[in-house]
C-alpha cells in the first residue's frame, strides 16, 4: 500500500541551527501538507503546498519556516532558525485530486531542540 | 478558538465492548469529516469519513455518525479489541473554502481485555 515516507525519524538539534525535514508523499498524489504536534497537544495545520507553491499557510509558519518540492519526489520542510518551542512531531501528509481534503500521514519526524 | 471539540480526552471500554467517541463542530460551513488513529510516535491514520449528505457510514468494526443540526459526530467501534487502544482524532473540513482538514486534540481510547 503506497504511503508517505519522512526522514528522519528523530532529530536532536541546538537552539539557533537550521533543520530540513524530508519527506517522500505519496506517488500520485499532488497536495502536500505539513502539520506538527507539540507533545500532549493537538495536532496543528503549518501549510499546504500545490502546483509547486504554498496554497494555505497558518500564522505559526512564520518567516522561518519554508518548504520546497526540490524535485520530483522530495517535499521539505526548512526551519531556519531553530527555537525550544520547535520542539515538536512533524508530520508530512498527501492527499489526491479526486478526494483531497482525505489526507495521509507520514509517521512523523520528532525534532528536539535543545 | 477550537472549531472541532473532542470534549473527553479519555475513554476506557471492555474488550468486545462498543466504543463511542465524540466530536463536536462550531464552524457551519464545514461538509466532510474524517476519522484518524493514532498510536504513539506514528502518525495518525486514515479510518473513515464522512460527507455532510449522509448521516451514517460504516466500514467492518467503523461507523461514523453525523447529526448536521446538532454539528456533532460519532464514531462507533464494536466489538472493542485491543489492539484499538490508541489515540483518536476527530477532523473536519469545508470542501468549498479551506479543504484543509482542522483537528481535535483527540481522544484516547483504552480498550481493556
Amino acid at each position: 500500500e503506497p504511503e508517505v515516507t519522512q526522514t528522519p525519524s528523530h532529530q536532536v538539534t541546538q537552539m539557533g541551527q537550521e533543520v530540513i525535514l524530508r519527506c517522500v508523499p505519496i506517488s500520485n498524489h499532488l497536495y502536500f501538507y505539513w502539520y506538527r504536534q507539540i507533545l500532549g497537544q493537538k495536532v496543528e495545520f503549518l501549510v499546504s503546498f500545490y502546483n509547486n507553491e504554498i496554497s494555505e499557510k497558518s500564522e505559526i509558519f512564520d518567516d522561518q519556516f519554508s518548504v520546497e518540492r526540490p524535485d520530483g519526489s522530495n517535499f521539505t520542510l526548512k526551519i531556519r532558525s531553530t527555537k525550544l518551542e520547535d520542539s515538536a512531531m512533524y508530520f508530512c501528509a498527501s492527499s489526491g485530486t479526486g478526494m483531497r481534503n482525505t489526507i495521509y500521514f507520514g509517521e512523523g519526524s520528532w525534532l528536539t531542540v535543545v | 478558538d477550537q472549531q472541532v471539540k473532542q470534549n473527553s480526552p479519555s475513554l476506557s471500554v471492555q474488550e468486545g465492548r462498543i466504543s463511542i467517541l465524540n466530536c463536536d463542530y462550531t464552524n457551519s460551513m464545514f461538509d466532510y469529516f474524517l476519522w484518524y488513529k493514532k498510536y504513539p510516535a506514528e502518525g495518525p491514520t486514515f479510518l473513515i469519513s464522512i460527507s455532510s449528505i449522509k448521516d451514517k457510514n460504516e466500514d467492518g468494526r467503523f461507523t461514523v455518525f453525523l447529526n448536521k443540526s446538532a454539528k456533532h459526530l460519532s464514531l462507533h467501534i464494536v466489538p472493542s479489541q485491543p489492539g484499538d487502544s490508541a489515540v483518536y482524532f476527530c477532523a473536519a473540513s469545508d470542501s468549498g473554502g479551506s479543504y484543509i482538514p482542522t483537528f481535535g486534540r483527540g481522544t484516547s481510547l483504552i480498550v481493556h481485555p
